[in-house]
């Protein structure tokens, strides 16, 4: 049972333009959400992240939303850059799990120059 | 730069022999580590968490018998295929966080192909 998902499996997006990254959760449970940016054969390098006690976090060109009663969080990229072209892992965490996550399944940005 | 050291990048081994991947924290310690596998187009699935002097915690199943984990410092966590199978292919990734609550850093990974 999926409880982070990434339904989109790919994005691609004109340089310049904004990148909206979405992500569904099922477990009411989770408190933290963050986003990992993966290169192919690399580990994922951690992005932003949100605590549940806040709807919006912003860290220059990346935003990520979170919308509790919806259970959905969105990673705004603006402007993209062909550079932020990976892969985009979502992630969540419970309360008190001591950093554990759950990851979704990822989603692929291309940004076009 | 890199907080968390992964070693080695990639090994090929052949079926049936056992493989070790070493995951170091390089400026903290880690009281726990997090053994993860990817499998291509795949999510991050955690394997266990490496808790150090203490046995390690296998999500569900994920045979502790063919992935021994060994957390004998505070600084480093071994991760052991035993009798490596083709299916045992995948990416390997550690990981680990400098304080509780606080983002999970991640190594490079392992590619371990068994043929």
């Amino acid at each position: 049972d999926q409880q982070v998902k990434q339904n989109s499996p790919s994005l691609s997006v004109q340089e310049g333009r904004i990148s909206i990254l979405n992500c569904d959760y099922t477990n009411s449970m989770f408190d933290y959400f963050l986003w990992y940016k993966k290169y192919p054969a690399e580990g994922p390098t951690f992005l932003i992240s949100i605590s549940s006690i806040k709807d919006k976090n912003e860290d220059g060109r990346f935003t990520v939303f979170l919308n509790k009663s919806a259970k959905h969080l969105s990673l705004h990229i603006v402007p993209s850059q062909p550079g932020d072209s990976a892969v985009y892992f979502c992630a969540a965490r419970l309360t008190g799990a001591n950093s554990k996550l759950t990851f979704g399944k990822g989603i692929t940005l291309s940004v076009r120059p | 730069g890199a907080v968390v050291s992964q070693h080695p990048s990639w090994v090929i081994c052949k079926s049936g022999t056992s493989v070790k991947i070493e995951c170091r924290s390089l400026d903290f310690q880690a009281t726990t580590m997090f053994w993860y596998r990817q499998f291509p187009k795949q999510s991050l699935m955690l394997m266990a968490t490496s808790n150090e002097g203490s046995k390690a915690t296998y999500e569900q199943g994920v045979e502790k018998d063919k992935f021994l984990i060994n957390h004998a410092s505070l600084t480093l966590s071994t991760l052991t295929v035993t009798s490596a199978h083709p299916e045992d292919s995948s990416f390997y990734i550690c990981s680990a966080s400098r304080k509780s609550n606080s983002p999970l850093h991640f190594g490079n990974g392992t590619r371990l192909t068994v043929t």
